[in-house]
């Protein structure tokens, strides 16, 4: 069966101080990736997505991830986390050609000021 | 912004009582889903749809059901609401034109007494 890990259930970190947060997928076919975010009060958003080409994936607000495709990975960094990406961070996997979106259970991000 | 729409946005309802969560989207996307979220836990898809007067079952059983006559609008419906329906339950979009990406609404929290 398909699944999503993200390793992390909770961060806190400070401001200016780097992240990385991991994600594990088990599916052995072609996938699209995704992290998604939700800040406190509003919808689920897209940060990034890797569907082909470049492993390495640039998204909104200075975040990226890298697409390992021989560890099934696909983790999103920041080198630097301000106050604001205080959020909710999950990671989705599509199997492509199907319906199926896969969530992991989310990463709960505080950064202090 | 994503023009997706879910009213109402929180639901405080009686055992045994009818009710029916609105999905609205203004992008003409062919696909809609609708997900369940527990407290800290991953996004389960209880319905799909590729198109009008298609819909289908996803991976978590629900006793919900869903109707599809307009593009735009993606209508889940509890014949009889019990507290194990108590959840959030989010809409979502999505069209080959934005390469899958789902859209997502700002959720419907309900709380079944």
């Amino acid at each position: 069966a398909q699944s999503v890990s993200q390793h992390n259930h909770h961060v806190i970190l400070s401001e200016a101080a780097s992240l990385e947060l991991g994600c594990n997928y088990s599916y052995g076919g072609t996938v699209n990736l995704f992290w998604y975010v939700q800040y406190p009060g509003q919808h689920l958003q897209l940060l990034l997505k890797y569907f082909s080409g470049d492993p390495l994936v640039k998204g909104i607000k200075g975040f990226e991830a890298e697409f390992i495709k021989s560890k099934f990975s696909f983790n999103l960094r920041k080198p630097s986390v301000q106050w604001s990406d205080t959020a909710e961070y999950f990671c989705a996997v599509n199997a492509v050609g199907t319906y199926k979106y896969i969530f992991g259970t989310g990463t709960r991000l505080k950064v202090l000021a | 912004e994503a023009d997706i729409y879910q009213t109402p946005r929180y639901l405080v309802i009686g055992t045994g009582k009818k009710i029916t969560l609105e999905c609205s989207q203004t992008m003409g996307h062919d696909k809609m889903y609708w997900y369940q979220q527990d407290p800290g836990m991953e996004l389960h898809l209880i319905h799909y749809s590729y198109g009008v007067n298609s819909t289908e079952k996803g991976d978590l059983s629900s006793e919900s059901t869903v109707s599809r006559i307009r593009t735009e609008h993606f209508p889940l419906t509890l014949e009889s609401a019990r507290p194990s329906h108590t959840s959030q339950y989010l809409c979502a979009s999505s069209d080959k034109r934005g390469g899958e990406t789902q859209y997502f609404g700002p959720g419907t929290r309900l709380l079944v007494l």
